[in-house]
């Protein structure tokens, strides 16, 4: 299985902050990344995938980049709804599989 | 709007089978898309378990293969989960949810809101 590895785990930030967020692939999925946001007691929701694109009605201060092994997601100016868990996932290879998850605090 | 909505037991004995079903409203299965469940422990890791095609195609999470088995029913627009042999391992919030992607791989792009399953006697 393909492990993915989110650092940090978490993250404290004030409102306007630049956040970015890293995610490590075990092996290389080309573009097949997916960055998700989940607040508690919800479900996730997609904000990124193919590794750069935006998700229909995800802010543009969320934008994602880069491939084989090497991901980051990037909230520009951080606003007080981004408070949340974010998740990274893999869709190249079977099975499919998560990060651990980047908590984002005050 | 797509919506999903899953059903079933919160509470499950050991040993039993856990049955779930994901309702699908605002779009019909039968015209594409893979259709997938995914389940996140109380320590929140998330867990892909299985994703099916409306011809009846499956991708399954090798690690549950064994007591999984998934299914479509097109004229009810919904899909299925069973899972046998449960341990409290098993605990966990349960999603399903539409799959953007090819080949069965790929995200999930609309999620239900989940339904927290307990495997305790």
């Amino acid at each position: 299985d393909i492990q993915m590895t989110q650092s940090p785990s978490s993250v404290s930030a004030s409102i306007g902050d630049r956040v970015t967020i890293a995610c490590r692939a075990s092996q290389s999925v080309a573009g097949w990344l997916a960055w998700y946001q989940q607040k508690a007691g919800k479900a996730p929701k997609l904000l990124i995938y193919g590794a750069t694109n935006l998700y229909t009605g995800v802010p543009s201060r969320f934008s994602g980049s880069g491939s084989g092994t090497d991901f980051t997601l990037t909230i520009s100016s951080l606003q007080p709804e981004d408070f949340a868990t974010y998740f990274c996932q893999q869709a190249n290879t079977f099975p499919l599989t998560f990060g651990g998850g980047t908590r984002v605090e005050i | 709007q797509v919506q999903l909505q899953e059903s079933g037991p919160g509470l499950v004995k050991p040993s039993e089978t856990l049955s779930l079903t994901c309702g699908v409203s605002g779009y019909s299965i039968s015209s594409g898309f893979y259709w997938g469940w995914v389940r996140q422990t109380p320590g929140k890791e998330l867990e892909w378990i299985a994703n099916i095609y409306h011809s009846g195609t499956t991708y399954y999470n090798p690690s549950l293969e064994s007591r999984l088995t998934i299914s479509v029913d097109k004229s009810k627009n919904q899909f299925s989960l069973n899972l046998r042999s449960l341990t409290a391992a098993d605990t966990a919030v349960y999603y399903c949810g539409r799959l953007l992607g090819t080949a069965g791989r790929g995200v999930l792009d609309i999620w239900g809101q989940g339904i927290t399953v307990t495997v305790s006697s």
